[in-house]
């Protein structure tokens, strides 16, 4: 595709269960970075992939959040066992290969946790 | 103190003013700045791209960076109802890794 792309757009979920949301960044693209932004808040970092590196995880703010990206392109952000807490917009963002390069943003998954 | 403090505004200024954008920080390791523009609803996109101190300008937008101070700006001349939108700085240690964000400024450029 043109663009990073993630899917859902939009998610709807139940205190307690768990949701995927997937990230299929620009091709050739090594670098894959998943950010947090809540209501009036800046994006928060959570999780940076470069090539075959091993991901910075520095920034999941639980061992409730996991992500992993198969064979160095599509990335999912795992959430277990949800909290309203975690309701919150979901950007990925893919770039060249660092951030001397720009980095594009998909649009996003907005997450509600009911 | 967060690293990266900006004011989130809003800021509301008539159709042709010029706007300055500002974001402060606290880590001396920062060498890359931007700042990125985001409409409601959509995902940030890069506006502007500098590294250590110094200007740059791209048409009506000059991004600024004084590492002395910690102090980035962005200005944007013949400011446009098209520029409405949130501005968010960002800043990274270095060419690889996360980038640290402000929690962006909204700004409405009314005509």
């Amino acid at each position: 595709g043109a663009g990073v792309s993630q899917s859902p757009s939009n998610k709807v979920t139940e205190k307690g269960k768990d949701v995927e949301l997937r990230c299929d960044p620009i091709s050739g693209h090594t670098a894959l970075y998943w950010y947090r932004q809540s209501l009036g808040q800046g994006l928060e970092f959570l999780i940076y992939f470069q090539g075959n590196s091993a991901p910075d995880k520095s920034g999941l703010p639980s061992d409730r959040f996991s992500a992993e990206r198969t064979g160095g392109s599509v990335s999912t952000l795992t959430i277990q066992r949800t909290q309203q807490e975690d309701s919150a917009v979901y950007l990925c963002a893919s770039s060249l290969d660092s951030v001397s390069t720009e980095a594009f943003f998909g649009q996003g998954t907005r997450l509600t946790v009911v | 103190q967060k690293e990266v403090e900006q004011d989130p505004g809003p800021l509301s200024v008539p159709e042709g003013a010029i706007v300055s954008l500002n974001c402060t920080y606290s880590n001396s390791a920062f060498q890359y700045f931007m700042w990125y523009r985001q409409y409601s609803r959509k995902g940030p996109e890069l506006l502007m791209y500098t590294y250590s101190s110094g200007n740059k300008e791209d048409g009506r937008f000059t991004a600024q960076v004084d590492k002395s101070s910690k102090y980035i700006s962005l200005f944007i001349r013949d400011s446009q109802p098209s520029d409405s939108a949130t501005y968010l700085c960002a800043m990274s240690r270095g060419s690889q890794g996360n980038l640290i964000f402000g929690k962006g400024t909204k700004l409405s450029v009314k005509p």
